[in-house]
């Protein structure tokens, strides 16, 4: 399969806890994209690369939440000091320059307790 | 910024009915707009597209919708629905500055009834 990949594809941590999730995008894709999915809403705009590059950073994304892409590959999304209010689906995305069109990974579905 | 508001949250058709979804989007320059479709159990699978041109637009499994600019929509159709697209859909909306990240409707749920 040459889909975006996340892993793990679920975790359920304590509040306080730090996770990390990480996205592999599609092989020739250089932009890699972060949303968030509560209940019964959209996802929302987190974060994105290119390459390795951080360019845009939401508002959403408070200090306690790291995106990485160290070598314009794979990357992964820090939580620090978990609240139960991140529980939440994270989707990771990946796209060509100028394609518009994003290819979704399943999701990483975090449960803080 | 951007918003996208999807007005139906729920909707309950019966196989071989008409279906329309409605999307209005809250921009004042140049946008693209899509669908995606979520299957139960699946990931986000783009259905549809608008950049430019014809602005009636075809996507998988005889899905259309028309982006109507005066009316700032791009309402999803399918003349005859089938059992199998039970799913959420999803309208979004990206502007053009060199970063296509998606503002995204709520989503709207279809259920299907045989």
């Amino acid at each position: 399969d040459t889909g975006v990949s996340q892993d793990p594809r679920h975790k359920i941590t304590k509040r306080g806890q730090n996770v990390t999730f990480r996205c592999d995008p599609i092989s020739e894709h250089n932009r890699l994209y972060w949303y968030r999915q509560t209940l019964g809403q959209g996802p929302e705009f987190l974060t994105y690369f290119q390459n390795e590059a951080q360019l845009e950073k939401s508002r959403l994304l408070s200090d306690r939440f790291s995106a990485e892409r160290p070598k314009g590959s794979f990357s992964t999304l820090e939580i620090q000091r978990t609240e139960q209010g991140d529980s939440a689906m994270y989707l990771c995305a990946s796209s060509l320059p100028a394609q518009g069109e994003q290819y979704f990974g399943p999701g990483t579905r975090l449960t803080v307790t | 910024a951007q918003s996208v508001s999807q007005h139906n949250h729920h909707v309950i058709l019966s196989e071989a009915a008409s279906l329309e979804l409605g999307c209005n989007y809250s921009y004042g320059g140049t946008v693209n707009l899509f669908w995606y479709v979520q299957y139960p159990g699946q990931h986000l699978q783009l259905l549809l597209k608008y950049f430019s041109g014809d602005p009636l637009v075809k996507g998988i499994k005889g899905f259309e919708a028309e982006f109507i600019k005066s009316k700032f929509s791009f309402n999803l159709r399918k003349p005859s629905v089938q059992w199998s697209d039970t799913a959420e859909y999803f309208c979004a909306v990206s502007t053009y500055f060199g970063n296509e990240k998606l503002t995204f409707g709520t989503g709207t749920r279809l259920t299907i009834i045989p």
